[in-house]
């Protein structure tokens, strides 16, 4: 596609339902980025993957997240068991390499109630 | 580790007036810097970037140039607009190791 997407672009859930977030890159990026961004603040680093491989899981908060990208492409951000601290938007990133311009998606907007 | 420092929003300006927002950098090696902002409601997009000393990154009337002695990166433009009001975000690249750092962002308010 032209640009990043991401989906859902809202999502709502009751605290201890699990919930996956979806990123798919601008065709022939190989760099993905996830991020979290709380209300009012800045952006917090979760994870980035080069090809399918994640060599830097150093910003994921806790063992209830977990990320996967499959094919070069598409990535699947996974929250377990989610807590109220979990509510933020989840944006998604991607570049042409590790340190190159990043395009960002429009977020998903988690509510965790 | 590699860092940014922002100055602290919210800015508040009237239009026309003079804009900048200052940014600071800590990194290892030799990064590519970027300012991205944010409107509001929208995500984040590239405003503009430098990826070596006295490089000048411009777009759209704003501008920063890349500091190297004073590791910098502050971002102006000669005159705000309305349209102008949104979070602005000084962000390093290295070229080794980490990924991108973002700064905490400015939140910019221009009052007709």
């Amino acid at each position: 596609g032209a640009g990043v997407s991401q989906s859902p672009s809202n999502k709502v859930t009751e605290k201890g339902k699990d919930v996956e977030l979806r990123c798919d890159p601008i065709s022939g990026h190989t760099a993905l980025y996830w991020y979290r961004q709380r209300l009012g603040q800045g952006l917090e680093f979760l994870i980035y993957f080069q090809g399918n491989s994640a060599p830097d899981k150093s910003g994921l908060p806790s063992d209830r997240f977990s990320a996967e990208r499959t094919g070069e492409s598409v990535s699947t951000l996974t929250i377990q068991r989610t807590q109220q601290e979990d509510s933020a938007v989840y944006l998604c990133a991607s570049s042409r390499g590790q340190w190159r311009v990043q395009y960002f998606g429009p977020g998903t907007r988690l509510t965790v109630t | 580790g590699n860092s940014v420092t922002q100055m602290e929003g919210p800015v508040t300006l009237s239009e026309e007036a003079f804009l900048t927002i200052n940014c600071t950098y800590t990194a290892t090696g030799y990064p590519s810097l970027f300012w991205y902002v944010q409107y509001p409601g929208e995500g984040l997009q590239l405003l503009l970037k430098a990826t070596k000393a006295d490089d000048k990154g411009s777009n759209k009337g704003f501008e920063a140039t890349y500091r190297k002695e004073t590791t910098s990166f502050h971002l102006e433009k000669g005159s705000v607009q309305v349209s102008d009001s949104a979070v602005y975000f000084c962000a390093l690249s290295e070229s080794y190791g980490q990924n991108f750092v973002f700064g905490p962002g400015t939140r910019l308010s221009v009052l007709p």
